[in-house]
């Protein structure tokens, strides 16, 4: 059982320039999310999704676009890359049944902007 | 508007000393607290939540509606639980709010 998978793992990428990470959950997970963890920041949310087809903006969406075409899958989207996007970004499902309560996490991917 | 704050940005202990990480929360409405842990370059995972007033690895958090907090505790800690812990809330439109984390040193 995989559960949330990130890919890639590392990127460098130079200003301007676009990337797109993928999220991938094996649980049927209904809720899906993407978070930034920043040193003394915590995790902040980027954007969520509540369903196949539906996403929402978070506390700090700008510069960001999602796309959740199927419901496994939650892609976080760079269109031009600025160094305050630096960061290590984490993907995390949850199930909607009422006995689900934990959100699940990816392993996390480092990004640099040089 | 809901906030998870965490005060405590770094805790330094030694082996068998008394552990507690604050964690003060503000929402309006029904809400889940959750305490996660994230050692050294690994994924967040769920350490407690307050509905199940379990213990987890020695550790305790209290719901105090009152004072809102959900303080971490631990009698003794140790070494192995050197990590970064985040205090969350989850709001009824399912969104997870995190603290800024907490780096907790446990010094042999």
């Amino acid at each position: 059982n995989a559960g949330v998978t990130q890919t890639p793992k590392f990127r460098v990428l130079k200003t301007g320039q676009s990337m797109t990470l993928l999220c991938a959950q094996d649980m049927n997970h209904e809720y899906m999310y993407w978070y930034r963890q920043d040193p003394g920041m915590g995790l902040r949310l980027i954007h969520y999704s509540v369903g196949e087809g539906t996403t929402a903006k978070g506390e700090v969406p700008d510069g960001y676009n999602v796309s959740r075409l199927k419901k496994q899958n939650f892609l976080l989207g760079l269109e031009s890359a600025a160094p305050s996007q630096t960061s290590v970004y984490f993907c995390a499902s949850k199930g909607a049944s009422s006995g689900d309560f934990e959100a699940f996490f990816g392993q996390g991917t480092r990004l640099t902007v040089v | 508007a809901q906030s998870v704050s965490q005060h405590n940005h770094h805790v330094i202990l030694s082996e068998a000393a008394s552990l507690e990480l604050g964690c003060n929360y503000s929402y309006g409405g029904t809400v889940n607290l959750f305490w996660y842990v994230q050692y050294s370059r690994q994924r967040l995972q769920l350490l407690l939540r307050h509905i199940s007033r379990e213990s987890i690895k020695g550790f305790t958090a209290d719901l105090n509606k009152g004072e809102t907090s959900f303080h971490l505790k631990k009698p003794f800690a140790q070494e192995e639980d050197s990590a970064m812990y985040y205090c969350a809330l989850s709001s009824v439109f399912n969104k997870f709010y995190f603290g800024s984390g907490t780096k907790l040193n446990v010094k042999p």
